[in-house]
């Protein structure tokens, strides 16, 4: 069973446009975090995210954690080819992280 | 401050056979945990080390082991090898135990496992 579930899958878009990526859970986590994986690499971590509600901006990425702590959401604000790689979100709960299906994201020039 | 660490990056080993894999932690850290990822699966949680104590598994068979020193340097064991057990191994750090308020948790590059 998946408790973390990431839409959408797969995302192809254009040098500068926006897009979102959500994480959503039934379950309420003590933290969620980001990380960006490249091929034959392991996750680099993007961001921590702790508090109901919290919203941190890393340059072009804004990460938002739901107020029940159940979810997030990634916004990509004017994608760089450099953005291109595998999302992952991560929900730490007790004695244990749970890593989300995954976004696949091609930032075409 | 060095990341954290894994060895070997590559391996090729025979159905029947047994694998150990090695992480180093970032300086400090007490928590060790790893986790298998595969196309089919994603990554999944195996087990953590805190302060030398095995304290969750996830849903894996026997043959997937571990343990901790006390430097907390970390080994992973699978025995009895299986083709379904080739993946990327991955090894992830943190001060704090894995749950714990703030926490931040650094993953290393992995170990490739192919087993033929």
């Amino acid at each position: 069973t998946q408790l973390l579930e990431q839409s959408p899958q797969f995302l192809s878009i254009q040098e500068g446009e926006n897009l979102t990526v959500y994480c959503n859970s039934s379950s309420v986590f003590s933290s969620l975090q980001w990380y960006r994986q490249e091929p034959g690499e392991g996750p680099v971590l993007l961001v921590t995210v702790v508090t109901g509600g919290e919203v941190k901006k890393l340059k072009r990425l804004t990460f938002q954690f739901g107020d029940a702590r159940k979810d997030s959401s990634l916004h990509i604000t004017a994608a760089q080819p450099g953005d291109t790689g595998l999302y992952l979100c991560a929900g730490e709960r007790t004695d244990k992280l749970i890593f989300g299906t995954g976004t696949r994201l091609q930032v075409f020039p | 401050k060095a990341g954290v660490t894994q060895t070997p990056r590559y391996l090729i080993k025979t159905r029947g056979q047994q694998v150990t894999l090695s992480c180093s932690p970032i300086s400090g850290h007490r928590s060790v945990s790893w986790y298998q990822q595969t196309p089919g699966q994603g990554l999944q949680f195996l087990f953590e080390y805190f302060s030398e104590t095995q304290r969750n598994k996830g849903n894996f068979p026997g043959r997937f082991s571990g343990r901790q020193f006390s430097n907390s340097r970390s080994e992973m064991n699978v025995s009895t090898l299986e083709l379904g057990d080739s993946a990327l191994y991955l090894c992830a750090s943190s001060f704090r135990r894995l749950g714990a308020t703030g926490n931040t948790i650094y993953f290393g590059e992995g170990s490739w496992l192919t087993v033929v």
